[in-house]
């Protein structure tokens, strides 16, 4: 089961920033936050992935609250091209299968003219 | 940028055929693996791979076997075809990540097989 909790669905006006909340309360230590998206009929896009530390990247970025409980990924200017599903996914990165990810249900964001 | 490709988009396989899915990644990446998406059940491990000829069972082995003879390329091989195999399947590649650094896994496009 996925470790993760977000809303099923957002909207965000075309050129406004797009907040999507992650709950995941029950991450351990040596967990990384990712973020990916997936827009219809396509592959999962990466966008970012973060410990402890806020990140940033050409694509967006990732805010971790202190305790590491939830996280929010903030597109700055949202187009329509970001219509998509965005997933969170909390994972260890090495070991045994060095990648199972568990995508959630994810929330879907409707960018808006 | 890292390039997963795979090499059909979309195929139409008759039941009991051998398919086989086929998957390069330029970046020299130790980790492949193998995806199925399917509708209300997200993305589901198949197998995966960290080393040429090395291969692991992901959750949904089944009815699937998988071939790595060069780094860069990953197949997915269905032996016998069947109705509950239609579903898109995604390839994916990694590097080899440390205790202390997140790696990050990218997909391919993805496939779309329809058994019919």
């Amino acid at each position: 089961d996925a470790k993760t909790t977000q809303p099923p669905s957002m909207d965000c006006a075309e050129g406004r920033a797009a907040n999507l909340p992650c709950n995941h309360s029950t991450i351990s230590g040596n967990e990384y936050v990712y973020w990916y998206r997936q827009i219809h009929s396509q592959g999962p896009q990466y966008i970012i992935h973060g410990l402890k530390n806020n990140e940033t990247n050409e694509m967006a970025s990732l805010i971790i609250t202190e305790d590491r409980k939830s996280s929010t990924l903030i597109l700055p200017h949202a187009t329509l091209r970001d219509t998509a599903v965005y997933y969170c996914i909390v994972r260890v990165t090495y070991g045994g299968s060095q990648g199972n990810l568990i995508f959630g249900k994810g929330t879907k964001l409707s960018v808006k003219p | 940028d890292v390039k997963v490709t795979q090499s059909s988009r979309y195929l139409v396989k008759r039941t009991g055929e051998k398919v086989f899915l086929e998957c390069v990644q330029d970046m020299d990446h130790e980790n492949m693996f193998w995806y199925r998406q399917d509708p209300g059940l997200g993305l589901r491990l198949i197998y995966f791979s960290y080393d040429v000829k090395m291969k692991e069972k992901g959750d949904i082995p089944e009815g699937y076997s998988v071939s790595r003879e060069k780094k860069e390329r990953f197949s997915l091989i269905l032996e016998s075809a069947s109705t509950n195999q239609t579903s898109m399947y995604l390839c994916a590649s990694s590097s080899w990540a440390g205790e202390y650094s997140g790696n990050t896994i990218y997909f391919g496009e993805g496939s779309w097989l329809t058994v019919v």
